[in-house]
């Protein structure tokens, strides 16, 4: 069965500093899918990055860039310039190649980015 | 509007109600899905509905009945509620790709429901 272990529960980040927020998985699927959303006060969940298995580079979008280490059944997300608009939680999900409809959830983050 | 948006976005009813939850998606997806978030837990997914059809059902109790009458528009029929089923329900939507590919999810805000 897949897993995503998210270990902080909360952190905190200076303003327009770096942070890494981390996420582990277990997955017995030699292909699929890691994601990273980000979910405001408000509720909605929000894309943020997408890193496939088999992709050799570490995914960018932005100030968001993930740190995938496939041996290490990692993929955690660094935020740069840390903007207090970025203050919210953050999840990471896996999908599995038989199933990508069906995402497998971490417990999340919360950051929260002082002035 | 744009994205996908849910109605109502905060819902307080009693255990003998009635309500609907609604989803709508504006991005020319055809798959839609209903998952539930709860304090201190993972996101559940609930149901999928891919090409109008529901295949995915996780155990989900029949007080809770989904109805997709086309790709873009989803219900979430509630009847006889328990107060454990306070929650955020959040919609979402993708695009079904070829099989292999991964598809993204993209999420509506949300429909904060209390039960009394």
């Amino acid at each position: 069965a897949q897993k995503i272990t998210q270990t902080q529960p909360g952190m905190f980040v200076q303003e327009k500093e770096a942070v890494t927020l981390d996420c582990t998985y277990d997955t017995s699927d030699p292909s699929y899918g890691l994601f990273w959303y980000k979910q405001p006060s408000s509720g909605e969940m929000i894309f943020l990055i997408y890193q496939g298995s088999y992709d050799q580079q570490n995914a960018t979008e932005g100030r968001y860039s993930l740190n995938f280490q496939k041996a290490r059944k990692s993929a955690n997300l660094v935020i740069s310039a840390s903007q207090l608009g970025d203050s919210a939680m953050y999840f990471c999900a896996i999908s599995s190649a038989g199933n990508n409809r069906k995402l497998i959830w971490g417990l999340g983050t919360s950051l929260a980015v002082n002035p | 509007e744009t994205g996908v948006t849910q109605t109502p976005r905060h819902l307080v009813m009693g255990m003998t109600n009635k309500k609907s939850l609604k989803c709508e998606q504006h991005l020319g997806h055809n798959a839609m899905y209903w998952y539930k978030q709860s304090a201190k837990k993972p996101l559940e997914l609930m149901f999928v509905y891919s090409l109008e059809e529901r295949v995915e059902n996780n155990s989900v109790p029949s007080r809770f009945s989904p109805e997709c009458p086309n790709s873009s528009h989803l219900f979430l029929h509630l009847h006889t509620l328990q107060p454990e089923d306070s929650a955020l329900y959040l919609c979402a939507s993708s695009q079904v790709g070829s099989s292999g590919s991964t598809d993204t999810q993209y999420f509506g805000p949300g429909t904060r429901l209390t039960v009394l």
